[in-house]
């Protein structure tokens, strides 16, 4: 498996919270991603980031933001947590030209917003 | 654009048997890479296996195969043996060059194993 991190795996907040997810990864890649997925459902890549200071919306639209300040570390915000963010977010990550451009994905952030 | 298309949303396979989940994918680019990836209850999603575009020859990671057919732009997966262990969401995925690594994701198929 691979060496990325996403804390917290699980985080039940009130409505207007405003929430950090971590994400971190120990493998030096280049490119990390957010990706959104509702139980059982496919994934909707939400934002991504091709390095350090690079950093570009996907294809769900998503009220989250997200930096890309170090390279090892991808966090996403949500500043006024709803309901409808209710979900589970991937992070993944990958190196170019490496391993077939292969992805590799942290274990997941379960988010409910009551 | 890419797109992937999973047409079997649930499949079932007696354990020591095998199964074979389809996939099918369409794009315009030569170079590209295939993926699937294995995504138990609650548990992190993880590479089973990949394929290169540009090789002719199968991939093949133990009791998982796939049958990469390039004209007919087919993706299937065989789990050879299934185990208990098997019974996941299976979800095939697409990238490129091109494409900036991201990952168009099919729906998933979800693969229950009866002992």
């Amino acid at each position: 498996e691979a060496d990325i991190y996403q804390t917290p795996r699980y985080l039940v907040i009130g409505t207007g919270k405003k929430i950090t997810l971590e994400c971190s990864q120990t493998m030096g890649h280049d490119k990390m991603y957010w990706y959104q997925q509702d139980p059982g459902m496919e994934l909707h890549l939400i934002h991504y980031s091709y390095g350090v200071n690079s950093t570009e919306k996907g294809d769900l639209s998503s009220e989250s933001t997200v930096s890309r300040i170090r390279t090892e570390h991808f966090p996403l915000t949500l500043e006024s947590a709803r309901p409808s963010h209710t979900s589970q977010y991937l992070c993944a990550s990958s190196h170019t030209g490496a391993s077939g451009n292969t992805i590799y994905f942290g274990e997941g952030s379960w988010l409910t917003v009551v | 654009a890419q797109t992937v298309t999973q047409s079997q949303p649930e499949m079932s396979v007696q354990e020591a048997e095998t199964v074979t989940l389809s996939c099918t994918y369409d794009t315009s680019e030569s170079d590209y890479y295939l993926f699937w990836y294995k995504q138990p209850p609650s548990r992190q999603m993880i590479l089973v296996i990949r394929q290169e575009a540009y090789k002719q020859q199968n991939a093949t990671e133990n009791r998982f195969s796939v049958n990469f057919q390039k004209a007919a732009k087919s993706f299937s997966l065989k789990i050879s043996d299934s185990q208990l262990g098997d019974a996941a969401m299976y979800f095939c995925a697409f990238t490129s060059n091109n494409a900036g690594n991201m990952l168009t994701f099919g729906g998933g198929t979800r693969l229950m194993v009866k002992p």
